[in-house]
């Protein structure tokens, strides 16, 4: 099966900064989607960003964007103008065309 | 927007008791359902992956006999936790997606709470 991996259990950022969240993935497969979720604590899951595998520019929302390295199986948030509300745990996902995984997730804190 | 609506969202139960949790998509043809259970602090691991009309796939060390999950229709699954146990009690999330390669994005619920005394 595939794996996703967030090796960043907890990140912090200054609001209006910047910082860039990690994830990897492990497949065997060529077509694929990749996703960046948020969950704050109401537990509702919000999605941030996507990316087809088989794009190659790296999608972007707002101040949202990814870093999508397919070789690599690298698959980074990053997340400009850092705001209060941004705080949350963020999942890494991956899509196939039978399930979809996440990895352990980044509790992101923004302080004031 | 596609709104997948999940309910119960909370409730606890007796032990030995089953309760059943109903996942909906609301503006939206569900081919794919998805159940997934968190632990506190933890990540969603996925149970099982459902397609209407199709018998669901389990993940390897779920039980289907415990976790009884239905896709009768492309509008509604449901997922029913029999013989419910304390060690059952966790958050169950539902997401739905519909078909085709530009519809990959997966729609959530908002989640159950179960707590089994």
């Amino acid at each position: 099966a595939q794996t996703v991996t967030q090796s960043q259990p907890e990140m912090s950022v200054q609001e209006a900064e910047t910082v860039t969240l990690s994830c990897t993935y492990d497949t065997s497969e060529s077509d694929y989607y990749l996703f960046w979720y948020k969950q704050p604590p109401s537990r509702q899951m919000i999605l941030v960003i996507r990316q087809e595998a088989y794009k190659q520019q790296n999608a972007t929302e707002n101040r949202f964007s990814v870093n999508f390295q397919k070789a690599a199986k690298s698959f980074s948030l990053k997340i400009s103008d850092s705001q209060l509300g941004d705080a949350a745990m963020y999942f890494c996902a991956y899509r196939s065309s039978y399930d979809m995984r996440f990895g352990a997730g980044t509790r992101l804190t923004v302080k004031p | 927007g596609a709104v997948v609506s999940q309910h119960p969202s909370w409730v606890i139960c007796k032990s030995g008791t089953s309760v059943k949790i109903e996942c909906r998509s609301l503006d939206f043809q569900a081919t794919t359902m998805f159940w997934y259970r968190q632990f506190p602090k933890q990540s969603l691991m996925l149970m099982a992956t459902s397609n209407e009309g199709s018998k669901a796939t389990y993940e390897q060390g779920v039980e289907k006999d415990k976790f009884l999950i239905n896709h009768a229709s492309l509008t509604l699954s449901t997922l029913t936790v029999t013989s419910a146990h304390p060690e059952d009690s966790s958050f169950y999330i539902c997401s739905a997606s519909r078909s085709g390669r530009e519809n990959t994005e997966a729609f959530f619920g908002q989640g159950t709470r179960l707590t089994v005394v």
